[in-house]
């Protein structure tokens, strides 16, 4: 059971290119997340969003930009990256910012 | 702000031997911890958690966990260990709207 549905689960893209992740979950939650996971790295918490609304931004660079147009859907959009953006980004959602919180399982991001 | 370490980068064990995973905390109360595990290719899952109550929690696949306010632990246990739970275990500890994830355990099980 996952609750949170990412999609694509795999994507590869030239620096130049524009794309977007999705995050989807009908668990009811108010607050949703984007993580980057990269290797032999702990887990980066990117965005934040409480009830559509965003509440943290951890000094993301601006090629990464998110939207959250309801509380059951959260994107990131992504324009120019850089091959150091190659990772697994896990969306999550919760109810409230210390409950447990619900993961999708990722979208590997190749950056060629 | 709460803070979470887990000491140990990387575990072996055995096939049937027991486990214990250590993570430790900073914080000035009693935070909310939990523990999540990461199969390869997956996302996180919830382990147990820990709020408040009785300081030994069971969860799912057979482990436990124990809190120790003393010693600002919470370290995760599992009696006897099956090679399907390789994978990488992520302690968290949420306190004033915030969660921490501390940087993983990877295990690894031999046969």
């Amino acid at each position: 059971e996952t609750g949170v549905t990412q999609t694509p689960r795999h994507l590869v893209m030239g620096m130049t290119n524009k794309k977007s992740l999705k995050c989807e979950q009908h668990l009811g939650h108010n607050a949703m997340y984007w993580y980057k996971q990269s290797a032999k790295k702990p887990l980066e918490l990117m965005f934040v969003y409480n009830f559509k609304e965003q509440t943290e931004n951890n000094s993301v660079p601006s090629r990464f930009s998110p939207e959250c147009p309801n509380s059951s859907h959260l994107f990131l959009h992504l324009h120019t990256l850089q091959p150091e953006d190659s990772a697994l980004y896990l969306c999550a959602s919760s109810f409230g910012f210390t409950q447990p919180q619900h993961f999708g399982d990722g979208t590997r991001l190749s950056i060629l | 702000a709460q803070s979470v370490t887990q000491p140990d980068i990387h575990i072996t064990v055995s096939e049937g031997a027991s486990l214990e995973l250590r993570c430790n905390y900073s914080y000035g109360a009693t935070p909310y911890l939990f523990w999540y595990v990461q199969s390869p290719g997956q996302g996180l899952q919830l382990l147990l958690k820990y709020f408040s109550g009785d300081t030994l929690v069971q969860g799912i696949k057979g482990f436990e966990a124990e809190f120790k306010r003393s010693q600002s632990s919470f370290n995760l246990r599992k009696p006897s260990v099956h090679w399907s739970d390789a994978a990488e275990y992520f302690c968290a500890v949420g306190a004033d709207n915030d969660m921490r994830f501390g940087a993983g355990t990877r295990l690894t099980v031999k046969p």
